[in-house]
């Protein structure tokens, strides 16, 4: 069965440092999400791509973070530089076109320490 | 701005007993709205949405627009249905963003 793909499961960086995640949507699929969700609360997105462009990256705080899926497949979202307030669990979910079922990767938790 | 709420953070019922995860939302328009489930160490998926009526699971979920809710309910709940469930929203006007509520952990006790 096709899954969304993400690496690292698990990334701890220091503070003022770089860090970026990693994700590969399932074949085909169209539309690409990144969503982070802060311990005890749901998702928000951050960013939205149909192919290689950004649709939506009204909740993305550009001054420290950027994203970008440059063949209209896989997608990294970055972080430089990582502020403790970042700590959280990183979504990528991909879908065929917008408005149809999103499928969520396995998620990056990220510690900043 | 869109805001979806689950009054309950944490739910615990006995197996067997009937089960209301409650979801509320505030917008104006005709939004879309869904109930995600995430299961011990698996990833977040979708249960079911509003506009397909049907029952996953044993699972229903009826929108109520004059109440502003989307409450989900089983009658029978069975231990595996444990995990944790967000209610989530789409605008009409907002493409895919969906806007999630804080989730609701459900534990079924034997």
């Amino acid at each position: 069965e096709a899954e969304v793909a993400q690496s690292p499961r698990y990334k701890i960086t220091e503070k003022s440092q770089a860090v970026a995640f990693w994700c590969d949507p399932i074949s085909g699929h169209a539309t690409l999400y990144w969503y982070r969700q802060i311990l005890g609360q749901g998702p928000e997105l951050l960013v939205q791509f149909q192919d290689e462009s950004v649709v939506d990256d009204s909740q993305l705080p550009k001054d420290r973070f950027s994203a970008e899926r440059l063949k209209g497949v896989d997608s990294t979202l970055k972080i430089q530089p990582a502020e403790l307030g970042d700590s959280a669990m990183y979504l990528c979910a991909s879908s065929i076109q917008e408005n149809t079922e999103a499928f969520f990767g396995q998620g990056t938790r990220l510690t900043v320490v | 701005a869109q805001r979806v709420t689950q009054p309950e953070k944490l739910l615990s019922v006995f197996k067997g007993a009937p089960v209301e995860l409650k979801c509320n939302y505030s917008y104006s328009g005709s939004p879309e709205l869904f109930w995600y489930v995430q299961y011990s160490r698996q990833r977040l998926q979708l249960l079911l949405r509003h506009i397909s009526r049907e029952s996953i699971k044993g699972f229903t979920a009826d929108l109520n627009k004059g109440e502003t809710s989307f409450h989900l309910k089983k009658p029978f709940a069975q231990e595996e249905d444990s995990a944790m469930y967000y209610c989530a929203l789409r605008r009409e006007t907002s493409g895919s963003r969906l806007t999630f509520g804080e989730g609701t952990q459900l534990t079924v006790n034997p």
